[in-house]
C-alpha cells in the first residue's frame, strides 16, 4: 500500500534551518510529482512547493522563495525540503503528498515550530 | 486569503443533505478539475472527490461533487455524526502553475 512518512521536524529558533524528509513506499516514486503542503495552527492548507517526477521542475510559493529548497532522490524514494532562514510564520504541520492533480495520498504530517 | 472561496462553516442534522460551495476563477476552477478533501481534527487530509465528481474507492456514495463554470460544490447526503470535519476544495491554477486551496469549511453535525 502507498505510504508517505515525514520526518525531520521539530523546534528551531528564528533564522535557523531544518531539513524535512518524506519516505515513500508502495508505488513507483519516480513516476509522480511530489508536493509539500503546510497547515499553520488553526488555519487552512497552503501549497508550499512541488517538484516534477524528474526533479527538473520546481515551484515555491512566494513566501518561501529563496529560503526553501525542494529536492528528491528517486533511487531512495525520498522527497526533501530544506528550510533556511526560518520565521515564526513558517510554524505549521508540513505534509508531503503525491500527484499534483489529485493529491491522492498524504503523509501523516510533521510539526515545525519556529520560536525563541 | 485563499485563492478559492469557501464558506467558513456549514451545519446540518443527522440524515440531512448539506452542500459546500467553492468559488474560483478562469485560471483555476474554470479550466481545471476540482478535488475535495476531508480533514478530521488531528489527522491528515483525505481525498474525498477527484476530477469534480469521482470518488476514490472506499468513499461512500453519500458524498458527491459537481462543477459548473468557475464554481464547484460538494454535497453530503444522509449526514452522519462522523462527517463532522473540515472540508477543503482544491484545483490547479494555470496562472500560478501550482495548486490552490479553498480556506476550508468546518462542518458541524447538530
Amino acid at each position: 500500500q502507498v505510504q508517505l512518512v515525514e520526518s525531520g521536524g521539530g523546534l528551531v529558533q528564528p533564522g535557523g534551518s531544518l531539513k524535512l524528509s518524506c519516505a515513500a513506499s508502495g508505488f513507483s516514486f519516480s513516476d509522480y510529482f511530489m508536493i509539500w503542503i503546510r497547515q499553520a495552527p488553526g488555519k487552512g492548507l497552503e501549497w508550499v512547493s512541488h517538484i516534477s517526477s524528474s526533479g527538473l521542475t520546481t515551484y515555491y510559493t512566494d513566501s518561501v522563495k529563496g529560503r526553501f529548497t525542494i529536492s528528491r532522490d528517486n533511487t531512495k524514494k525520498s522527497l526533501f525540503l530544506q528550510m533556511n532562514s526560518l520565521r515564526a510564520d513558517d510554524t505549521a504541520v508540513y505534509y508531503c503528498a503525491r500527484d499534483q492533480v489529485r493529491l491522492d495520498y498524504w503523509g501523516q504530517g510533521i510539526m515545525v515550530t519556529v520560536s525563541s | 486569503q485563499s485563492v478559492l472561496t469557501q464558506p467558513p462553516s456549514a451545519s446540518g442534522t443527522p440524515g440531512q443533505r448539506v452542500t459546500i460551495s467553492c468559488s474560483g476563477s478562469s485560471s483555476n476552477i474554470g479550466p481545471n478539475p476540482v478535488n475535495w478533501y476531508q480533514q478530521v481534527p488531528g489527522q491528515a487530509p483525505k481525498l474525498l472527490i477527484y476530477i469534480n465528481n469521482q470518488r476514490p474507492s472506499g468513499v461512500p456514495d453519500r458524498f458527491s461533487g459537481s462543477k459548473s463554470g468557475t464554481s464547484a460544490s460538494l454535497a453530503i447526503s444522509g449526514l452522519q455524526s462522523d462527517d463532522e470535519a473540515d472540508y477543503y476544495c482544491a484545483a490547479w491554477d494555470d496562472s500560478l502553475n501550482a495548486g490552490v486551496f479553498g480556506g476550508g469549511t468546518k462542518l458541524t453535525v447538530l
